[in-house]
């Protein structure tokens, strides 16, 4: 099954305490992103990714880092979590950038306290 | 700036009823316009995806219409269904080298029995 799939579902951490979510894909897609969403203010991007060793940053890249370093993962790190990365975050996928359709993780519910 | 709106905000129908989502744009210069439609708690899913030269497009009960010269674009649902409850998200991406999507904050839709 066509698939994109994000580990842990639900993180609950505290401030400054590293973590990682991971994020992969099944369907051989070259570009990736990952986005926040929180209440009233809809989806924002935070970073995106063209291909493997290609990233570059989206709407709201301060705090989290990411690596590309397989065409099929695209992990988002936060290196010192603040509580307003307290957020609902989802993984995508596509064959591109443009016109292609893309494809949505189920969610990582993230609360760092 | 580049920004998505999306009105109303919120929505409720009767079962079996139709219904119309708008969307107004001001992203330039413009390359796409996607509807998505998200259950609670869960990812995104594409409805229709549409490009400057497209002005309709359908997808089961789901229509999407374009207009690009006013930038604005609808979503009709068509005898609603419980099912169809959901947040529907307007998103337009530009042609202009950035690959960030813009996302509006969604029109939330209840169908009631």
């Amino acid at each position: 099954e066509a698939q994109v799939t994000q580990n842990p579902r639900y993180l609950i951490t505290v401030t400054g305490k590293k973590l990682t979510v991971t994020c992969s894909q099944n369907m051989n897609h070259e570009y990736m992103s990952w986005y926040r969403q929180d209440p009233g203010l809809g989806l924002r991007q935070i970073y995106y990714s063209m291909n493997v060793e290609v990233t570059d940053k989206g709407d709201v890249p301060e705090g989290y880092k990411v690596s590309r370093k397989e065409k099929r993962n695209f992990p988002l790190i936060l290196e010192s979590p603040s509580p307003n990365q307290t957020s609902l975050y989802f993984c995508a996928s596509s064959l591109g950038p443009a016109i292609y359709e893309q494809y949505f993780g189920p969610g990582t519910r993230l609360t760092v306290t | 700036k580049n920004q998505v709106e999306q009105s109303p905000q919120s929505l409720i129908i009767l079962e079996g009823k139709n219904c119309t989502l708008q969307c107004n744009y001001t992203v330039s210069p413009f390359s796409n316009l996607r509807w998505y439609k998200q259950d609670t708690g869960r990812g995104p899913v594409s409805l229709t995806i549409m490009t400057f030269s497209e002005n309709t497009k359908s997808n089961g009960r789901y229509t999407a219409t374009l207009d690009a010269d006013t930038k604005q674009s609808s979503l009709h649902i068509t005898a609603s269904q419980l099912s169809d409850s959901a947040s529907y998200i307007c998103v337009v991406s530009s042609s202009g080298g950035s690959y960030i999507p813009t996302f509006g904050r969604g029109t939330s839709l209840i169908v009631h029995p």
